[in-house]
């Protein structure tokens, strides 16, 4: 079975531009998370979207943004960057069955943004 | 808030030692999942094991084992056998049971593996 993949890899960007960033999970996984990891910070959750709603939101401004498709395919997206959005950010999939035990997350390998 | 600390920024070992990474945790839940991932400089986050808070048996996977004292609010990783392939960041991760299941990290702990 395939794996998370996210694409683009590797992305540089200018501060007031916009990003758009995208996570497959693996086939049969409706939960998407994000997060963002960063040398200062660490890994900070970003928000999770299951069924095309998001389902829980981290700290993060609403520059940052997101949604998810109906073939559970998901998209984050951050508007007018800032330095300090420069990170790995991770997509992370997961069955999240309703009602049952946590099922663990599978990451992809990141999207490497740097705003300049 | 629930908070998750690794106290080891770094550590090494020799190849086909022991080595244990410590972790501890403060939450208010009763039920929750912990769980140690492993990223090496490829960057690729790996499940490297997990632990049911409910369960007081600790899990086992391989070389790869940990201590789980939940009213120390401990989780600490041992690998066995240390292999050159084990090099890697290990992060200590948090998860409520209920529906807000986000993932909450410590800083990790770089481990170094010597031949």
């Amino acid at each position: 079975k395939a794996g998370v993949t996210q694409t683009p890899r590797y992305l540089i960007k200018t501060r007031g531009q916009q990003v758009t960033l995208s996570c497959s999970p693996i086939s049969g996984h409706r939960s998407v998370s994000w997060y963002q990891q960063t040398p200062g910070q660490g890994l900070q959750f970003l928000f999770e979207y299951f069924s095309e709603t998001q389902r829980n939101k981290g700290n993060f401004p609403g520059r940052f943004s997101g949604r998810q498709f109906s073939n559970s395919r998901s998209e984050m997206n951050v508007s007018t960057l800032e330095l300090g959005d420069s990170a790995l950010y991770l997509c992370a999939s997961s069955r999240k069955l309703a009602g049952g035990p946590t099922d663990t997350q599978y990451f992809g390998p990141g999207t490497r943004l740097t705003v300049l | 808030a629930q908070t998750v600390t690794q106290s080891q920024p770094e550590m090494s070992v020799q190849e086909a030692e022991t080595v244990t990474l410590s972790c501890t945790y403060d939450t208010s839940e009763s039920d929750y999942y912990l769980f140690w991932y492993k990223q090496p400089p490829s960057r690729q986050m790996i499940l490297v094991i997990r632990q049911e808070a409910y369960k007081q048996q600790n899990a086992t996977e391989n070389r790869f084992s940990v201590n789980f004292q939940k009213a120390a609010k401990s989780f600490s990783l041992k690998i066995s056998d240390s292999q050159l392939g084990d090099a890697a960041m290990y992060f200590c991760a948090y998860s409520n049971a209920g529906n807000n299941r986000k993932l909450i990290w410590g800083l990790g702990t770089s481990l170094a593996v010597n031949p």
